[in-house]
């Protein structure tokens, strides 16, 4: 089943607008994870972000976290045409160690 | 170094075979997971190896196995092919999934049935 549930489902910018990703969970997690996926090719990691952790920065993407809301944002700043891929979402869920929950993802275009 | 290496990229197989994948991780790394992926489930787990030994398993049929060896790289393992394995196949591996860390993706196998 799927953990995550990521809003929007597709996202399209121009170049040099900031994109913004939202990803929900439903249970306890020890940290999410943030991927990129480019047509065809395999999820490249962006950045981690640990359940006591508020925000974190890795040049120019920002994600927050909310484990109130078990929900987190990636804002991807200044956005490039090579951005366009689709984004997802993971947790590595407490007692379930081992395996990441994926969310559905969002296909993201920025237009030059 | 090198990175998480699948082979092969594409397979084409045919009801009722069986078919076995591989995936070499990268150096060092002794956790390797692997994942299928699917236009209408999306990314599901289905299960993730470290030291020869099978730590967690997703919720698939029995008809997927998998194994690890010594030098840590990974086979998975379909039979009795149905039409609906029709997938992207995706290894990862990670130093150690004891505290799940990021995780270094193959580009995948392509398996389609027909």
């Amino acid at each position: 089943s799927q953990q995550g549930e990521e809003d929007p489902q597709a996202l399209s910018i121009q170049e040099g607008e900031n994109a913004t990703m939202n990803c929900s969970y439903k249970t306890s997690i020890n940290n999410l994870q943030w991927y990129r996926q480019n047509s065809g090719r395999g999820l490249v990691h962006l950045i981690l972000i640990r359940s006591n952790e508020r925000e974190k920065h890795s040049g120019r993407l920002r994600v927050t976290l909310d484990t109130s809301k078990k929900s987190s944002s990636l804002l991807i700043t200044a956005s490039r045409a090579a951005d366009t891929a689709s984004y997802f979402c993971a947790t590595d869920v407490q007692n379930q160690g081992g395996k990441l929950i994926f969310g559905q993802g969002t296909e993201l275009s920025v237009k030059p | 170094k090198a990175g998480v290496t699948q082979t092969p990229r594409y397979l084409i197989k045919t009801r009722g075979q069986q078919v076995t994948l591989s995936c070499s991780p990268i150096s060092g790394h002794r956790s390797v997971s692997w994942y299928q992926q699917t236009p209408g489930q999306g990314l599901q787990f289905l299960f993730e190896y470290f030291s020869e030994t099978q730590r967690n398993k997703g919720n698939f049929p029995g008809r997927f196995s998998g194994r690890q060896f010594s030098n840590s790289r990974s086979e998975m393992n379909v039979s009795t092919l149905e039409l609906g394995d029709s997938a992207l196949y995706l290894c990862a591996s990670s130093l150690d999934g004891a505290d799940f860390g990021p995780q270094h993706f193959g580009d995948g196998t392509r398996l389609s049935i027909l």
